[in-house]
């Protein structure tokens, strides 16, 4: 089993530059979240899915945009980058509810903004 | 949501026991306690959750209080392996609350060989 694989691992973007990063996995969950962590911080949602075409803001979607074409893929696009977007980004799944399941992260794409 | 407490750093030698603990005192009646481990340039890992009584999994157990203000991660036989950052935190089981995992600072483990 693959889990949760994010594609790049690592990009630099300069400003006003656009990107997809990609996410899909592989154990059927209709959950499936985006996230991003500063340096020394914690997690903060940027959007979620319930379900294949059905997906909603979290804490901070600004300049973020997301698609849920299928249940295996959830791609997150940036538009008009900006160095307050340099960070990592973390994909997720899980089976359920995230209270109550298990969720699987991915290995990360490390942003860069310049 | 409940916000956690937890200790900046603990230590551990190899094959000892660990017990790592988490304040939760304003946790509500619906929020799960969930911890979660991140080694460095890493993805977060799940490690286990629980509502109320005590649980236990391949990797670890989670004994959480009679009043639920707090809990304990117990690793059994502590590795090098499981030097990471643990962290705790309080998932409300409410509509809104889709996705929402908030992490605090966590506890830097270290293991010593």
């Amino acid at each position: 089993n693959a889990g949760v694989t994010q594609t790049p691992k690592f990009r630099i973007l300069k400003i006003g530059q656009s990107m997809t990063l990609q996410c899909t996995q592989d154990m059927n969950h209709n959950y499936m979240y985006w996230y991003r962590q500063d340096p020394g911080m914690g997690l903060k949602l940027i959007y979620y899915s319930v379900g294949a075409g059905i997906t909603d803001k979290g804490e901070v979607p600004n300049g973020y945009n997301v698609s849920r074409s299928t249940t295996e893929d959830f791609p997150l696009r940036l538009e008009l980058a900006a160095p307050s977007q340099t960070s990592v980004y973390f994909c997720a799944s899980s089976y359920s509810h995230i209270s109550s399941s298990e969720a699987f992260f991915g290995q990360g794409t490390r942003l860069t903004v310049v | 949501d409940a916000k956690t407490t937890q200790p900046n750093s603990m230590e551990s030698n190899e094959e000892e026991p660990v017990h790592l603990p988490c304040n939760h005192s304003t946790i509500s009646g619906t929020d799960y306690i969930h911890w979660y481990r991140q080694l460095p340039s890493q993805g977060p890992e799940y490690v286990i959750h629980g509502l109320t009584s005590n649980v236990n999994n391949r990797m670890a157990s989670l004994a959480i209080a009679e009043d639920r203000k707090s809990s304990t991660l117990i690793l059994h036989r502590a590795t090098l392996r499981d030097a990471a950052v643990y962290y705790c935190t309080a998932i409300n089981a409410g509509g809104t609350s889709y996705g929402k995992l908030t992490f605090g600072q966590g506890t830097i483990l270290t293991v010593h060989p």
